[in-house]
């Protein structure tokens, strides 16, 4: 089973839409970490965030914003008011405790003009 | 300068030659991986250094060989590859090896094997 499911293989919108990138995590450990990281065309993957597993406040970072519910086990990620720029592909990653970081499949979005 | 750099950006390589792929990072961390990207799969953990010893080998094939000089610098020493490792090699440093850090990435090696 994935530890990690990003259900939304690829999105498009048109420009200045919000759009929201889901996330779904599997672990029995208590403490863990989830990240979002942003890969554009360029190749490189692009730290956006990381949360622990104590800390359920949602973040807001300019026009990102994060959902973070750990009843539903989701961590979710909302760009608001998009932008071409934003196209990428959007990873969302489990760390646990004494294992490697588990990233999901990505969800590619595309923005458009 | 870049924080990851990687070297080469491409690569097309027969199955009987031998190449290397470098990586160098300038962020002072401690720890050091290799991912591979194939399409339509997760990315895949290779190895990982951390101080400059290997402490995870994700059962890769022998045909991949990691060596790490010292905390800044990373290669992957390719070698008879198969087709099927043609992928977006990744380079990633990390302050710390434990669980939890940040990776910092490079913009990865898109290695084609004929």
């Amino acid at each position: 089973a994935q530890k990690v499911t990003q259900a939304q293989t690829e999105i498009s919108v048109v420009e200045k839409e919000d759009v929201t990138l889901d996330c779904v995590y599997e672990t029995r450990d208590t403490t863990y970490y989830l990240f979002w990281y942003k890969q554009p065309p360029s190749g490189e993957l692009v730290f956006l965030i990381r949360r622990n597993s104590f800390d359920e406040q949602n973040e807001i970072s300019g026009r990102y914003s994060w959902n973070f519910q750990k009843s539903t086990s989701s961590f979710n990620f909302t760009i608001t008011a998009s932008q071409v720029v934003d196209s990428a592909v959007y990873f969302c990653a489990l760390s646990e405790a004494g294992d490697k970081i588990i990233f999901g499949k990505g969800t590619r979005l595309h923005i458009l003009p | 300068e870049t924080g990851v750099t990687q070297t080469p950006r491409h690569l097309v390589m027969g199955m009987t030659n031998k190449k290397s792929l470098k990586c160098e990072q300038h962020l002072g961390h401690n720890a050091m991986y290799w991912y591979k990207q194939s399409a339509k799969k997760p990315l895949e953990l290779m190895f990982v250094y951390s101080l400059e010893e290997r402490v995870e080998n994700n059962s890769v094939p022998s045909r991949f060989s990691p060596e790490c000089p010292n905390s800044s610098h990373l290669f992957l020493h390719l070698h008879t590859l198969q087709p099927e490792d043609s992928a977006l090699y990744l380079c990633a440093s990390s302050q710390g090896g434990g669980f939890g850090e940040k990776l910092f990435f490079g913009s990865g090696t898109q290695l084609s094997v004929l």
